[in-house]
This record gives C-alpha cells, sequence and structure tokens, in this order.
C-alpha cells in the first residue's frame, strides 16, 4: 500500500514533442505529489508538485494532472528539448514533507 | 544561498565495517531526511530528522542510525555493513513549518561500495 507504481520505465522522444510518465498510487493518505528530475551523477532536483485539491497544474513546459477518484497522476513534458533527457520520479508523502515514497523512476531519452 | 552538501562523495568498505556519511543542510532548513538509491532505483526513505530527533523511520533495521546536530548538519551512520548495503546515499533538507512544506532539496549524494 506504501508504493508508487511509475510507468515506462524508459521513454524516447524526438525533440518538440511530448512525453508523458504516468504514476499510481494506493494509499489514499498521501496528500503531496511532487514529480523530481535526476542527471547522472546529481541528486533529485524537485520539478512540479501538486496537492490533491487540485486536478491539474502547469509550470513552463511542465504539467501534473492528477485524478483522485483512479489514484493516478502523471508528468506532460511539451516541446521536450535534449536537455530534459533525464531520470524522473514520481513521489508521495502522506504528510506533506515527511517520508516519501518514490516511483521506480523513467529514464527519458529526447532525440535531437 | 547555500545548498545541500555531502560527504564524502565516494567511499569503499568492505563488508562488517562501520561508516559514518555527513551532510550540511541548505541555509535556513530545519530538516534533514535520509535516503538510499539503489542503481537504476528510486530513492527510499531511511529516516528523517527534526529538532534533533528522529521524526519518522523508514523500512531499514537498527543499524542504520542518525544525528542531527544544533546547526541542522546531519550524520548517517551504517553498522555491520552488508553487501546490499552498496548504493547512492542521498540528503534532503527542507524547511518544516505549521502545516508543513513539502519540498526537499537533495544533495548530490555518497557513493558507498560494499566489498
Amino acid at each position: 500500500q506504501q508504493q508508487v507504481k511509475q510507468s515506462p520505465q524508459s521513454l524516447i522522444v524526438q525533440k518538440g514533442g511530448i512525453s508523458i510518465i504516468n504514476c499510481a498510487y494506493e494509499n489514499t493518505a498521501f496528500d503531496y505529489f511532487p514529480w523530481y528530475q535526476q542527471f547522472p551523477g546529481k541528486g533529485p532536483a524537485l520539478l512540479i508538485a501538486i496537492r490533491p485539491d487540485v486536478s491539474e497544474k502547469k509550470e513552463g513546459r511542465f504539467t501534473i494532472s492528477f485524478n483522485k477518484s483512479a489514484k493516478q497522476f502523471s508528468l506532460h513534458i511539451m516541446d521536450s528539448q535534449p536537455g530534459d533527457s533525464a531520470t524522473y520520479f514520481c513521489a508521495a508523502s502522506p504528510n506533506y514533507g515527511q517520508n516519501f515514497v518514490f516511483g521506480p523512476g523513467t529514464r527519458l531519452s529526447v532525440l535531437p | 544561498e547555500t545548498g545541500v552538501t555531502q560527504s564524502p562523495t565516494h567511499l569503499i568498505k568492505t563488508r562488517g565495517q562501520q561508516v559514518t556519511l555527513r551532510c550540511s543542510s541548505q541555509s535556513g532548513h530545519n530538516t534533514v531526511s535520509w535516503y538510499q538509491q539503489a542503481l537504476g532505483q528510486g530513492p527510499q526513505f531511511i529516516f528523517q530528522y527534526y529538532r534533533e530527533e528522529e521524526n519518522g523511520r523508514g523500512n531499514f533495521p537498527p543499524r542504520f542510525s542518525g544525528l542531527q546536530f544544533p546547526n541542522y548538519s546531519s550524520e548517517l551512520n551504517v553498522n555491520a555493513l552488508e553487501l546490499d548495503d552498496s548504493a547512492l546515499y542521498l540528503c534532503a533538507s527542507s524547511l518544516v513549518l505549521a502545516g508543513g512544506t513539502g519540498e526537499l532539496f537533495f544533495g548530490e549524494g555518497s557513493r558507498l561500495t560494499v566489498l
């Protein structure tokens, strides 16, 4: 019940395309859902986050869509760029900042 | 503003040994969390410290222990190292206020190899 499932495991997108990564959870106590971006040799960095009281949040080219009833959320990267090539992790926290549960990650490659 | 810094960046130990990893929190942050990231996997929560006390713990045995100091820096100690402890250990700091806050700021990690 503490797991966060993430798909796909890897994703290849052409420059300018849309990248979509999906996550699902079971624990209804989760109340904060961030996405992290990690480059090789670096720690994860917060990309965008959402609370369950909204269904969508957009920041620049990045959008989170949240479906509370289905317990699913997704990251959309519009106009994907080669610089977006990284590993993306969805996560969930039951206490708005404590003991995050991370998904297994999606390795995104954006071809020039 | 100084980010989260961790040391050492890489280290190699043998099975049964003990290791101490160190972390300096981002300026102004009062909470530090430690995560273990095995190769090709997402980070796994080890524990969190707030006001120098453990404030939550993941599914890790007692040989994983930690400290938070008055200046909000932190240590992760692992005793009786096992081969499966080989991983990237990530420290993350955050500012917890009334009502909570969500953003974790991660360091670049300490890569531990156990032989």
